[in-house]
């Protein structure tokens, strides 16, 4: 059980297009998910918490109008990089949190998304 | 806010233990994270222990919770070189995980 799913693993894209990523929980529901972005070699970052229905809030320091997320459902999750640019390119991992009586905290990982913007 | 600090590397003989350390800094974080990232993968959840508790073991692993020096430890038994990968320490405070920099743990044949 709690599997997370991303979809792609891996993209490619121009500089100046937008890539779209999705996260989806397949076995639970998910009430939050996390989107975090790991450099080579570095811990994860937290980009934002987005709660299904209402809008995400992103950590300080990350563009909201370039990392939009929307959370559309209870197992969705999508997060788009809008004009990606190369400095954009990095490991985006996004994970989910069932409402669990014992931890509001235990997070499922997906298998992360790796976009290399040229 | 919370920091989360663990050593980078650590190397270790097939067969033997290894023990992966973490320090911490808020103290009110429920919960206390192990989870395991090989190569270009997501991150995998080991294991958890609640705040209240010393140790928990689950098979090979043993987390060890030392509160009053916030300290946790992950000590794998019989390591293998199929536990190669990094493992990451977390926190949970709010609601958000706040993870250390990671262990890159290294099993020689």
């Amino acid at each position: 059980g709690a599997v997370v799913s991303q979809h792609p693993s891996r993209v490619i894209c121009k500089s100046g297009t937008s890539v779209k990523i999705e996260c989806r929980s397949l076995d639970f529901q998910a009430t939050t998910m996390f989107w975090y972005r790991q450099f080579p070699k570095k811990s994860l970052m937290l980009m934002a918490t987005s709660n299904e229905g209402s809008k995400a809030t992103y950590e300080q320091g990350v563009e909201k109008d370039k990392f939009l997320i929307n959370h559309a459902s209870l197992t969705l999750s999508t997060l788009t990089v809008t004009s990606a640019h190369p400095e954009d390119s990095s490991f985006y991992i996004c994970s989910a949190s069932p409402f669990l009586r014992e931890s509001q905290e235990t997070q499922y990982f997906g298998p992360g998304t790796r976009l290399l913007v040229l | 806010g919370e920091d989360v600090e663990q050593s980078l590397f650590l190397s270790v003989r097939e067969g033997d233990s290894s023990v992966i350390n973490c320090t911490y800094t808020d103290s009110s974080s429920t919960y206390l994270y192990w989870y395991k990232q090989e190569p270009g993968a997501g991150l995998q959840l080991l294991t958890y222990i609640f705040s209240n508790m010393d140790m928990k073991q689950d098979q090979r692993l043993t987390v060890l919770l030392n509160k009053k020096d916030k300290h946790l430890s992950l000590r794998i038994a019989d390591t293998q070189t199929g536990d190669s990968a990094i493992y990451f320490c977390a926190g949970g405070s709010g609601g958000k995980l706040i993870f250390g920099q990671g262990t890159e743990l290294s099993v020689k044949p």
